[in-house]
């Protein structure tokens, strides 16, 4: 089975300075792997999404997450961090058996933004 | 365009009274249907999923149960709730690799 661990729960950074979510997951296939964003009391949004093609992925907002095999990891960045991007960040695993019919969620990295 | 709705968007209930949630997709047919719960402070749990009519899939044993009456909607109910039942519920689609999300409905159980 698979499973995704994000290091941190909370990360705090400020406004304007580079970003890093961490990730790592476990698959015993290639996976495909999403970080979704969650602003309070809402939907979960979907950033961005790796699926076997190229290892560095371009998400919407300035996001992007390079895919490492040798690392199992499937880390966060931005370079300027903006107050919007407070916020709740999965990283999620898709089941290799199920396609996108099941995802395992981390347990999610809050985003504070000092200002 | 797709969108999804729910509804209600907040709701409490006592202990031991029923409950149902509805999820209805706009602008696609067919769709795969998800039911998750997020607890508080914690990652989402798949419930239920849904590939068609009268198909549900369960994911965890509890006393919730959907249904799917109709290609694009799909309900989340339960005969006597719990306050374990407490959390975020969020109803999603599926368009190829990626899951749509709709807004979510706040239940909390006194």
């Amino acid at each position: 089975a698979q499973s995704v661990t994000q290091l941190d729960s909370h990360v705090s950074v400020s406004e304007g300075t580079p970003v890093l979510l961490r990730c790592n997951y476990s698959s015993s296939y290639s996976p495909s792997l999403f970080w979704y964003v969650q602003h309070p009391n809402k939907g979960l949004q979907l950033l961005l999404k790796y699926t076997s093609a190229a290892t560095l992925v371009k998400g919407i907002n300035g996001f992007e997450a390079e895919f490492k095999k040798s690392e199992t990891s499937f880390h966060l960045t931005k370079p300027s961090a903006h107050m919007s991007d407070a916020a709740e960040y999965f990283c999620v695993v898709s089941d290799p058996n199920f396609g996108n019919e099941k995802l395992t969620f981390g347990t999610g990295t809050r985003l504070t933004i000092i200002p | 365009s797709q969108t999804i709705h729910q509804w209600p968007a907040t709701l409490v209930q006592p202990v031991g009274s029923p409950l149902s949630l509805e999820c209805t997709v706009e602008g696609t047919s067919n769709p795969n249907l998800y039911w998750y719960r997020q607890a508080a402070g914690r990652g989402l749990q798949l419930l239920f999923y849904s590939v068609g009519i009268g198909q549900i899939s369960s994911e965890v044993p509890q006393n919730l149960s959907a249904s799917r009456p109709q290609d694009r909607q799909f309900i989340l109910s339960s005969k006597k709730l719990l306050l374990s039942d407490s959390g975020f519920y969020l109803c999603a689609w599926t368009v190829g690799y990626e899951q749509y999300f709709g807004p979510g409905t706040r239940l909390t159980v006194t």
